[in-house]
């Protein structure tokens, strides 16, 4: 199957520092990618909708100027938190969708800010 | 009403039981529907489609009543293996899957 990779897989930054999470479709092009959260014994809520080559559309709540995603081509998306908190760390995961809109996970990243 | 709601669980089983989770979803527009599971710390996994006609992949069945906005999933003759957490997912317009909580299935021996 199609091969979706987030980098990094973990992180700790300190509080105040932003942190980019990148998210790769190796093998297939997306023009969309999704970015979900999971906080512990959570769902995973999706948080917005990365288009390729246009503005995210970002889910109700989800503050777009902290949670900066950029989609600059059919391959990445990336997930920048700025100015990181403690209340943000989670388990952030992307996922993307071929042309047959099967959805591929990346493995997620687990943010922890201290 | 959220998008996606299922039985919240925990639900423990012996093995060789079977077990349902059930699923209801608020948008009729919804086109797809699947069952994903995800294991501790890790990316959710698609487990199977749910088609209208219901489908039947080896011990798991899934049905989906789109009249009702339903979709269960059955487990038959449960595995230590089966343990983990069974997340409904229906799409939203586009290819945005929204997911429910998750109902997490314990099997012990």
């Amino acid at each position: 199957g199609a091969v979706v990779s987030q980098h990094p897989s973990w992180v700790i930054c300190k509080s105040g520092t932003s942190v980019k999470i990148e998210c790769r479709s190796l093998d297939f092009q997306a023009t969309t990618m999704f970015w979900y959260r999971q906080f512990p014994k959570q769902s995973l809520m999706l948080m917005a909708t990365s288009n390729e080559g246009s503005k995210a559309t970002y889910e109700q709540g989800v503050e777009k100027d902290k949670f900066l995603i950029n989609h600059a081509s059919l391959t990445l998306s990336t997930l920048t938190v700025t100015s990181a908190h403690p209340e943000d760390s989670s388990f952030y995961i992307c996922s993307a969708s071929n042309i047959d809109l099967e959805a591929f996970f990346g493995q997620g990243t687990r943010l922890t800010v201290v | 009403r959220k998008e996606v709601e299922q039985d919240p669980g925990p639900f423990n089983v012996p093995e060789g039981a079977t077990v349902a989770f059930n699923c209801t979803y608020s948008n009729s527009a919804s086109q797809s529907f699947f069952w994903y599971r995800q294991d501790c710390r890790k990316e959710p996994k698609l487990l199977m489609s749910v088609y209208s006609s219901g489908n039947e992949d080896g011990r798991f069945t899934a049905q989906l009543n789109r009249a009702s906005q339903y979709i269960s999933l059955l487990i038959r003759d449960s595995k230590l293996s089966d343990s983990a957490t069974y997340l409904c997912v229906v799409n939203r317009e586009g290819t945005a899957l929204i997911f429910g909580k998750g109902t997490t299935l314990s099997v012990s021996s």
